[in-house]
């Protein structure tokens, strides 16, 4: 079966860069998108198509592709960043098929 | 403002059946693919199960296939999973999610395989 795989966590300072990469084999052919989630919140939809940024989302949130991996990237982040963040993608294979990575949680220390 | 609103959640005993509905308003049902996306306590995110607009594409993950069936009433614009022979695993918070679309270069509508907005999610523990 078709996996994304994240780093568990990811901590950074304020104003400083934080980047959390997801690899998955099936990533060159599939579009990535990204989710924020707060406790006790529904996700949100931060990137879509690898790197397109929803209105209304801040624009220190981008994301990028590279071959099987890609990168959610947070420039001068604050401590309202603090979340855990989920990436996703479509399984390649023409089934009908969604698949999560298992999360990072961002610390801002 | 598009609302995703689910119901039917709650304690169930491992075997039984529970039915889980979602009301969406705001905007044109019957346009877009809806899927149910889970979250265990504690734990990350699992899709669950997906509905392309007319009921014609469906797909489940492996782990609840052949318990679980998605439909919808695009009449009712409600989204439901039936859920029989529940197990522990299956605890989780159940989130129903909307799906966009859009046109290619050819013209062609086309499914957005993500998810632009979520409901608050419905609880589901499965416990003797």
């Amino acid at each position: 079966s078709y996996e994304l795989t994240q780093p568990p966590s990811v901590s950074v300072s304020p104003g400083q860069t934080a980047r959390i990469t997801c690899s998955g084999d099936a990533l060159p052919k599939q579009y990535a998108y990204w989710y924020q989630q707060k406790p006790g919140q529904a996700p949100v939809l931060v990137i879509y198509k690898d790197s397109e940024r929803p209105s209304g989302i801040p624009e220190r949130f981008s994301g990028s592709s590279s071959g099987t991996t890609v990168t959610l990237t947070i420039s001068g982040v604050q401590a309202e960043d603090e979340a855990d963040y989920y990436c996703q993608s479509a399984d390649s294979s023409g089934t009908y098929r969604v698949v999560f990575g298992g999360g990072t949680k961002l610390t801002v220390l | 403002e598009v609302q995703l609103v689910e119901s039917g959640g709650g304690l169930v005993q491992p075997g039984r059946s529970l039915r889980l509905s979602c009301a969406a308003s705001g905007f044109t049902f019957d346009d877009y693919a809806m899927h149910w996306v889970r979250q265990a306590p504690g734990k990350g995110l699992e899709w669950v199960s997906g509905i392309s607009w007319n009921s014609g594409s469906i797909g489940y993950a492996d782990s609840v296939k052949g318990r679980f069936t998605i439909s919808r009433d695009n009449a009712k614009n409600s989204l439901y999973l039936q859920m029989n022979s529940l197990r522990a695993e299956d605890t989780a918070l159940y989130y129903c999610a909307k799906a966009p679309y859009y046109y290619d270069s050819s013209g062609y509508y086309r499914e957005g395989y993500y998810f632009d907005y979520w409901g608050q999610g419905t609880l589901v523990t499965v416990s003797s």
